[in-house]
């Protein structure tokens, strides 16, 4: 069963601050994707990041870093030097590598960055 | 480029009046298209998906139908809604052959 869990359910910082949001996922699938979106006040999901379960490397974009871990079938997102416009409900997602068509969502992580 | 347009964006209706939902996609043709959920403090869940017109796909059993009248529309509908349809209804849509799904701005629906 595809499964994942977002066990952060809120947290606080004060700008400036790194933050790490955990993400742990289940599956059987040799073949996977994992997502992290972004969802700001306004509602909208925001598409931020797609990893294949072939690579492991980390990634960073500006102040965001992705470390995916098979070992721990885990998929952390670190914001670094967060800032107030950082503040929103943070989703990871888990789909099949056959069918993209049911994509799995934790139930976020809400980030409140204080000024 | 691509768009997505769902409204409306607020929708507050009493218990047993019907609904209708609409989603359309702008900038690209065969989109994979999706209706999801999400309850207060939740995650989203997924009620519907389309790969063509008229083909529909329900993950969850319930009081809701979707539609699927053009390539680049996707409606959700209920003929009589109930409390619990209360919620945030988040359009979807995926690239044919692409990998990751992009979402519109959803409707927050009150039933009341």
């Amino acid at each position: 069963a595809q499964k994942v869990t977002q066990a952060q359910t809120e947290i606080s910082v004060v700008e400036k601050e790194d933050v790490t949001l955990d993400c742990v996922y289940e599956t059987r699938d040799t073949t996977y994707y994992l997502f992290w979106y972004k969802q700001p006040p306004s509602g909208e999901l925001v598409f931020l990041i797609r990893r294949n379960s072939f690579d492991e490397q980390n990634e960073i974009s500006g102040r965001y870093s992705w470390n995916f871990q098979k070992s721990t079938s885990s998929f952390n997102f670190t914001i670094t030097a967060s800032q107030v416009v950082d503040s929103a409900v943070y989703f990871c997602a888990l789909s099949h590598g056959y069918n993209f068509n049911k994509f799995y969502f934790g139930s976020g992580t809400k980030l409140n960055v204080k000024p | 480029s691509q768009t997505i347009h769902q409204w409306p964006a607020t929708l507050v209706q009493p218990v047993g009046s019907p609904l209708s939902l609409e989603c359309t996609v702008e900038g690209t043709s065969n989109p994979n298209l999706y209706w999801y959920r999400q309850a207060a403090g939740r995650g989203l869940q997924l009620l519907f998906y389309s790969v063509g017109i008229g083909q529909i796909s329900s993950e969850v059993p319930q009081n809701l139908s979707a539609s699927r009248p053009q390539d680049r529309q996707f409606i959700l509908s209920s003929k009589k809604l109930l409390l619990s349809d209360s919620g945030f209804y988040l359009c979807a849509w995926r690239p044919l052959g692409g990998l990751s799904a992009f979402f519109g701005q959803g409707t927050r629906l009150t039933v009341v």
